[in-house]
């Protein structure tokens, strides 16, 4: 049963545009979710977090958005660029210090 | 700082043979995660342990999979026998393990059984 849930495989978006990634998830004890970046080869990389008591978390080209009640959060990328180009999975936990459950992951491609 | 260390990078073995991982975490890092990453899949979490007790094992294969941590450091999972199934990345991860903290990601070991 997948808790969490990014339904889309890929993402491809013209330099400079926003790139929007969407992830859903199931379980409502979920309270922390957090969007990694993974290179080939390589392991994934915290990207930005976001806790259920807020909406929104920014930093600098990243925002993540949360809405609770659709249990829904998106990861808005502002300009794209090439290097972002990689695999980003949403994941979530339930309390301080406990495991991520992962989403399958989305493959962004920012074309020059 | 220097991030999570794993080894080996690559490994191919045959089916029923043993193979054994190591990682490194992040120096004071308290928590460790091991987690399995199946081609096209987001991780798994296979056992999480604070210091070197453990937290979590429930999805772990406790018939073939074993893992441990003896001086709350360093960390060691072994596969013992193999199955085809096995063919993953197996990733381990670490935290500070005092509260909301993102997990830090080693490389990971590309685990293929033939």
């Amino acid at each position: 049963d997948q808790q969490v849930k990014q339904n889309s495989p890929s993402l491809s978006v013209q330099e400079g545009r926003i790139s929007i990634l969407n992830c859903d998830y199931t379980n409502s004890m979920f309270d922390y979710f957090l969007w990694y970046k993974k290179y080939p080869a390589e392991g994934p990389t915290f990207l930005i977090s976001i806790s259920s008591i807020k909406d929104k978390n920014e930093d600098g080209r990243f925002t993540v958005f949360l809405n609770k009640s659709a249990k829904h959060l998106s990861l808005h990328i502002v300009p794209s660029q090439p290097g972002d180009s990689a695999v980003y999975f949403c994941a979530a936990s339930t309390g301080a210090n406990s495991k991520l459950t992962f989403g399958k992951g989305i493959t962004l491609s920012v074309r020059p | 700082e220097a991030g999570v260390a794993q080894s080996p990078r690559y490994k191919i073995i045959e089916k029923r043979q043993s193979v054994a991982f190591w990682c490194n975490p992040i120096s004071g890092h308290a928590t460790l995660y091991w987690y399995q990453q199946i081609l096209g899949q987001g991780p798994k979490l296979l056992i999480q342990f604070q210091n070197n007790g453990v937290v979590d094992d429930s999805q772990l294969p406790k018939d073939r999979f074993s893992a441990e941590r003896l001086k709350g450091v360093d960390s060691t999972l072994k596969i013992q026998p193999a199955k085809l199934e096995d063919s993953a990345v197996y990733l381990c991860a670490s935290s500070l393990g005092d509260g909301y903290n993102e997990q830090f990601f080693g490389p990971g070991t590309r685990l293929t059984v033939l």
